[in-house]
């Protein structure tokens, strides 16, 4: 069974930082695309990072860009995201999200395993 | 970025109601589409993949076409457990970006 469990979410001071993990099971880490999607309360979703397979190359959106860095720890199936210099806009749920791989072994930036979400709330 | 509009925003229909959802790219993103069902509460479910394929067990009644710049997700005969919020997603290029979602609810 594919699990995935994000981890490390809470309260926080404008400015400061948190990290989250997302630990996975299930599935051959390795070989995935890993993401971090947030969502606002009430709001739409927002994807925020990915993570190449190997960790070697690494995207961001515009809005996390300098302050957000995303990593991972094959040895572990961990994820992680860390977040730095927070803001209120970043008050959200953010899920780890798997990328998809067609039966023909093609890679899609869609997401087809998500996990239940940590929420970050960022206020003094 | 390229943005992505969904319409419309909220919709009620009823069960076995032929119900469709579209979703319109600013620039031209070929064939490379998702659709996702969210519930409250819960993890978005991704339903369609690079516009037309369905992801493993989700049911028949949902389909998606389109090229381009316009794309649309069907759900042919609404049931009950349909109530949700739907995104669409595209993933042109390196950073994916959301419609801001359909709020479909089941008389």
């Amino acid at each position: 069974e594919v699990r995935l469990l994000e981890s490390g979410g809470g309260l926080v001071q404008p400015g400061g930082s948190v990290r989250l993990s997302c630990a996975v099971s299930g599935f051959p880490f390795v070989n995935y695309v890993m993401n971090w999607v947030r969502q606002a309360p009430g709001k739409g979703l927002e994807w925020v990072s990915a993570v190449s397979g190997s960790g070697g190359a690494t995207y961001f959106a515009d809005s996390v860009k300098g302050r957000f860095t995303i990593s991972r720890d094959n040895s572990k199936n961990t994820l992680y995201l860390q977040m730095n210099d927070l803001r209120a806009e970043d008050t959200a749920i953010y899920f780890c999200a798997k990328g998809h791989i067609d039966s023909s072994g093609y890679y899609h930036d869609a997401f087809d395993m998500w996990g239940q979400g940590t929420k970050v709330t960022v206020s003094s | 970025d390229i943005q992505m509009t969904q319409s419309p925003s909220t919709l009620s229909a009823s069960v076995g109601d032929k119900v469709t959802i579209a979703c319109r790219a600013s620039q031209r993103i070929s064939s490379w589409l998702a659709w996702y069902q969210q519930k409250p509460g819960k993890a978005p479910k991704l339903l369609i993949y690079k516009t037309s394929n369905l992801d493993s067990g989700v049911p028949l009644r949902f389909s998606g076409t389109g090229s381009g710049t316009e794309f649309t997700l069907t759900i042919s005969s609404l049931q009950p457990d349909d109530s949700a919020t739907y995104y669409c997603q595209q993933y042109h290029d390196n950073s994916p970006t959301f419609g801001q979602g359909t709020k479909v609810e089941v008389k």
